[in-house]
């Protein structure tokens, strides 16, 4: 199993370019999500989705779009780099684990190698 | 989603238990605790988890508080492979912190 990889692992833009990240996960997880990490910062969730087709909005989604057109494949596009998007951006996937006893789930998460894009 | 607040570094020994404390007084009766660990720039590593009782796995040890409002990862014998970035969640969608920096020296 290769787990969780990300393409590309390094990448500069220009302001204003586009570009997609791809995020493939080899383990069915039901639930992928993307997050970035500026320096010195923790992680902060873009955007997830619970399942092929669907996609949600998480923490700073701004200037971010995704799809999930297969299940094993979650992409994050930048339509209009901005030098404020220059960031490690990190791809994660998950099962859920429903408790219907206690009414909670659990997931565990497990993540990519990152990505590192520069905007210039 | 629940806070965490976890001091920002910590020191141990090689060999030592490490203990890295958190503080998660607003987390709800079907919120679990995760651990997570960020060795140097790579993708952060999953280590534990709970949601009322103590557990333990072959990484490390979970202790909640009855109360659930904090909790304690303990590292056995930390090694120096276990200098990392440590981070606690308690939320369903695992809002990560700035975490705490365990440094270990030999």
């Amino acid at each position: 199993n290769a787990g969780v990889t990300q393409t590309p692992k390094f990448r500069v833009l220009k302001t204003g370019q586009s570009m997609t990240l791809l995020c493939a996960q080899d383990m069915n997880h039901e639930y992928m999500y993307w997050y970035r990490q500026d320096p010195g910062m923790g992680l902060r969730l873009i955007h997830y989705s619970v399942g092929e087709g669907t996609t949600a909005k998480g923490e700073v989604p701004d200037g971010y779009n995704v799809s999930r057109l297969k299940k094993q494949n979650f992409l994050l596009g930048l339509e209009s780099a901005a030098p404020s998007q220059t960031s490690v951006y990190f791809c994660a996937s998950s099962y859920r684990i429903e408790f219907w006893t206690s009414g909670s789930a659990a997931y565990e998460q497990y993540f990519g190698p990152g990505t590192r894009l520069t905007v210039t | 989603d629940a806070k965490t607040t976890q001091p920002p570094s910590m020191d141990c020994a090689e060999g030592r238990a490490a203990n890295l404390p958190c503080n998660h007084s607003t987390i709800s009766g079907n919120e679990y605790v995760y651990w997570y660990r960020q060795i140097h720039s790579q993708g952060p590593q999953y280590i534990i988890h709970g949601l009322k009782n103590n557990e333990t796995n072959e990484m490390a040890s979970l202790i909640i508080t009855e109360d659930r409002k904090s909790s304690t990862l303990i590292l056995p014998h930390a090694t120096l492979r276990d200098t990392a970035v440590y981070y606690c969640i308690v939320s369903r969608k695992l809002i990560f912190g700035t975490g705490t920096r365990l440094q270990v020296f030999p």
